[in-house]
């Protein structure tokens, strides 16, 4: 399975931005980084996607170094909605470099 | 949008008895996934499903079985249900290769 390091948990206040970093140290060359988040009685939702460098889109940005031994996503100003658990994924969706979602970062927003 | 459907969001079935969880997508997605999660232990993998009649192990299958007849819809069996398999059930889809995932809003499943 691609394995991913995450923090437990990070609390933010309210209209701050969040960084949540992931490290990813046995990396592919053809893996794909991809970030989701989960609320409590959802499915996962697909947030944000990169290869390196950066991605931005509506809601987030995506960090890669050069390495790709980690990536952040970074959160603009977020709200209280914005508590969630994120997931960093590495790999592919089949075979043995495997995605695998373990446990996420639990980030709660507080007024 | 792309829309995973799960056929129900509560589930209560009794020990021993055969269960059929039920996915469609409607996006001619190529690969279908199956999951479960409980408490602190993430998203675990049981089975997935590459194209029609095909499909791989995932981390945890014991006790489950998946069918895919058709592109759109992929079911996840238990044999004989037991308590142990009381769970939160997700369903995913993606287009191809490394695609993101699209999931649907999950069947909590209770065995009694």
């Amino acid at each position: 399975l691609a394995k991913t390091t995450q923090p437990i948990s990070m609390d933010s206040y309210e209209g701050q931005e969040v960084n949540i970093t992931c490290s990813h140290n046995n990396i592919a060359t053809n893996d794909y980084i991809t970030w989701y988040q989960q609320f409590p009685s959802q499915g996962p939702r697909f947030i944000i996607q990169g290869y390196k460098t950066k991605v931005t889109n509506e809601v987030a940005s995506l960090f890669i170094p050069a390495d790709r031994k980690s990536s952040t996503l970074s959160l603009p100003r977020v709200s209280l909605s914005d508590t969630a658990v994120y997931y960093c994924l590495v790999g592919a969706p089949y075979g043995n470099n495997r995605l695998a979602f373990g446990k996420g970062n639990q980030v709660v927003v507080i007024p | 949008d792309v829309k995973v459907t799960q056929s129900s969001r509560y589930l209560v079935k009794r020990t021993g008895e055969k269960v059929f969880l039920e996915c469609v997508q409607d996006m001619d997605h190529e690969n279908m996934f199956w999951y479960r999660q409980d408490p602190g232990l993430g998203l675990r993998l049981i089975y997935f499903s590459y194209d029609v009649k095909m499909k791989e192990k995932g981390d945890i299958p014991e006790g489950y079985s998946v069918s895919r007849e058709k592109k759109e819809r992929f079911s996840l069996i238990l044999e004989s249900a037991s308590t142990n398999q009381t769970s939160m059930y997700l369903c995913a889809s993606s287009l191809q290769g490394n695609q993101p995932q699209h999931f649907g809003d999950g069947t909590r499943l209770s065995i009694l």
